[in-house]
């Protein structure tokens, strides 16, 4: 049973730049959620893509941007990075329509991103 | 908006005995979803436990368990039989469901097992 995959493990890049992470979901599943974790701190929601639109927002600038495809991956690409964009980048997967399993989001290894 | 505290930044329990993990949170939902997740070093994040609000019975996993008390606002955390593997950030998380599909984090607990 594949797990959730995530890629590149580490990133480095430059204020301004641009960056695309990338995430392949738990096999059998539909719905991609992206998450940013900050050093010390739990997860904050960035955004959930189901039927390849965005399903749902958090708190973020439009300079965080996703994308899914077809087979149900998802990428999370970022604008104009700032320092403060440095952080682990997780993705999860779920289910939808088999409600109450839909709220159980399976995470993969996550993207550490740093800018300087 | 939702919030979740975790009011214990680490904890530490010696290998084999039993350690709570706290966690409180605020909302004015009547239904929604409780979660209980660890992060190992590696950083993978590892669903532990799920709690439906509407159930009165709490769950339980093996060697972990819940403590719900849904007038309180508090579900924390029960691991009986620690072992050095349970040793890994713990993170309380609530979705509100419906709609709301996102996962709200508290800041974690870090814990330690002796040996």
């Amino acid at each position: 049973d594949a797990g959730v995959t995530q890629s590149p493990t580490h990133l480095i890049k430059t204020r301004g730049q641009q960056v695309t992470l990338r995430c392949s979901p738990k096999s059998g599943h539909d719905t991609v959620s992206w998450y940013q974790q900050a050093l010390g701190q739990g997860p904050q929601f960035i955004f959930q893509y189901y039927e390849e639109e965005e399903r749902q927002r958090g708190n973020f600038p439009d300079r965080f941007s996703g994308h899914q495809f077809p087979n149900y991956s998802s990428e999370l690409n970022v604008n104009a990075l700032l320092l403060g964009d440095s952080a682990l980048y997780l993705c999860a997967s779920s289910l939808a329509g088999r409600e109450p399993d839909s709220y159980e989001q399976y995470f993969g290894p996550g993207t550490r991103l740093t800018v300087t | 908006a939702q919030t979740v505290t975790q009011s214990q930044p680490e904890m530490s329990v010696q290998e084999a005995e039993t350690v709570t993990l706290s966690c409180t949170y605020d909302t004015s939902e009547s239904d929604y979803y409780l979660f209980w997740y660890k992060q190992p070093p590696s950083r993978q994040m590892i669903l532990v436990i799920r709690q439906e609000a509407y159930k009165q019975q709490n769950a339980t996993e093996n060697r972990f368990s819940v403590n719900f008390q849904k007038a309180a606002k508090s579900f924390s955390l029960k691991i009986s039989d620690s072992q050095l593997g349970d040793a890994a950030m713990y993170f309380c998380a609530y979705s509100s469901g419906g709609s709301n599909y996102k996962l709200t984090f508290g800041k974690g607990t870090l814990l330690t097992v002796n040996p």
